[in-house]
């Protein structure tokens, strides 16, 4: 596609459930990074793939949280058991490579909100 | 570890004057990228500006350039000629030329209104 999409745009989910995000990254974007960004706050990073594997996650906050990139592309981050302080809102990026010289381009993130 | 530190959480400006977002950081590395992002309502971020830690000049594009301080560890953003569409979040942001490592360090943002 022509930029990062993100889906869902909102969600909206009851404190304990089980959730979803979607990152669809530029195509041929071999670089995914996942942000998460609290009210009032930067973005704060959480994991970057290079291509399939993840090569930092030292970002995810605790085993609750979980992404994968099966095939290289899209990027799934998993979030169990949420809890009220994950709301926020959850960035995901994608560049060329992951060199120091490359450009990430963001999407427009999904709001997740736990009540 | 890096830290990005924007002390600053509102500004304001007139249209069609210039402003100054300040921005520090802390590192020991010698190289490295240093960015200005903004962020609208939409909340995409877009790159605004770029400056790598090693080249001497400082970056301009369009209305937009840095005034990068390496040695006082800073980097600030002036805005010329400022528009109603400035008006958005900015954020600071710190890249590691770590290979390994190509996460970026976003300061708290600075939230900018411009007044007609």
């Amino acid at each position: 596609g022509a930029g990062v999409s993100q889906t869902p745009s909102n969600k909206v989910t009851e404190k304990g459930k089980y959730v979803e995000l979607r990152c669809d990254p530029i195509s041929g974007h071999t670089a995914l990074y996942w942000y998460r960004q609290s009210l009032g706050q930067g973005p704060e990073f959480l994991i970057y793939f290079q291509g399939t594997g993840a090569a930092d996650d030292s970002g995810l906050p605790n085993d609750r949280f979980f992404a994968v990139r099966p095939e290289g592309s899209v990027s799934t981050l998993k979030i169990q058991r949420t809890e009220r302080g994950d709301s926020a809102v959850y960035l995901c990026a994608s560049s060329l490579t992951g060199g120091f010289y490359t450009e990430a381009f963001f999407g427009q993130g999904t709001r997740l909100t736990v009540v | 570890a890096q830290t990005v530190t924007q002390s600053q959480p509102e500004m304001s400006v007139q249209e069609a004057e210039t402003v100054t977002l300040s921005c520090t950081y802390d590192t020991s590395e010698s190289d490295y990228y240093l960015f200005w992002y903004k962020q609208p309502p939409s909340r995409q971020m877009i790159l605004v500006i770029r400056q790598e830690a090693y080249k001497q000049q400082n970056a301009t594009e369009n209305r937009f350039s840095v005034n990068f301080q390496k040695a006082a560890k800073s980097f600030s953003l002036k805005i010329s000629d400022s528009q109603l569409g400035d008006a958005a979040m900015y954020f600071c942001a710190y890249r590691s030329e770590d290979g390994a490592n190509s996460k970026l360090t976003f300061g708290k943002g600075i939230t900018l209104s411009v007044r007609p």
